[in-house]
């Protein structure tokens, strides 16, 4: 089945400096890569998300980059304010199976005011 | 909209016991997740239900369990309850005419499950 790992497992940035987060992806059928943030005690909210026919995707402050060759694809927060404080879990998917997600281990990111 | 909603919050139970938690979908999906999240891991997998039927199943015993409704509501039960189950339980929920191509899975706020 597919394996998620994600990279760093910890992140403390100072605000307004940019944060990175990698992940790697084992299966090279999965086409969906979605990006999940969890602030403590509520739930994972999807914060952007990219399919396999495209390279890159930016929202504001926050971008995903995907490799398809390499099987790994990054997040991207530029400016970092200290809301964007939380856990930040990478996800994959494959066609037809149903939205099936398999996630990373997670990043705890810490802004620094 | 009240998005996906799960009951309880919060549940304490013995080594043994069953559990049954539950989950209603977002308004307009038809298509619930079951995952559970340990403390500092990320979200796992268990089954997901389409049209009454377990469509996908991830590396979970057979002690997980589910069901749906007819109103796309779904229960997860876990029987013998062993303390390595004590876990955050989410629940997501899609439209399944989006699924095959991967959508965005709304997530609720979870069963915190304690096993005691």
């Amino acid at each position: 089945g597919e394996n998620v790992e994600q990279h760093p497992s910890t992140l403390s940035v100072q605000e307004g400096d940019s944060a990175v987060i990698k992940c790697t992806y084992s299966d090279s059928a999965s086409n969906y890569f979605p990006w999940y943030k969890q602030e403590l005690g509520k739930r994972p909210q999807l914060i952007i998300d990219i399919r396999s026919n495209v390279g890159e995707k930016k929202d504001q402050r926050i971008a995903v980059t995907l490799n398809k060759t390499a099987k790994h694809f990054s997040l991207h927060i530029t400016e970092t304010q200290p809301e964007d404080s939380a856990v930040y879990f990478c996800a994959a998917s494959q066609p037809n199976a149903g939205n099936m997600l398999t996630f990373g281990g997670g990043t705890r990111l810490m802004v620094k005011p | 909209d009240a998005g996906v909603t799960q009951s309880p919050t919060h549940l304490i139970k013995t080594r043994g016991q069953q559990v049954t938690l539950r989950c209603s979908p977002k308004s307009g999906h038809d298509t619930v997740s079951w995952y559970q999240q340990a403390l500092g891991q990320g979200p796992q997998f268990i089954f997901q239900y389409y049209e009454e039927e377990e469509r996908q199943r991830g590396n979970f015993p057979d002690r997980f369990s589910g069901h749906q409704f007819p109103n796309y509501s779904s229960e997860l039960n876990v029987n013998a309850l062993l303390l390595g189950d004590s876990a955050l339980y989410l629940c997501a929920s899609s439209p399944r005419t989006r699924v095959v191509v991967g959508t965005e899975a709304f997530f609720g706020q979870g069963t915190r499950l304690t096993v005691v």
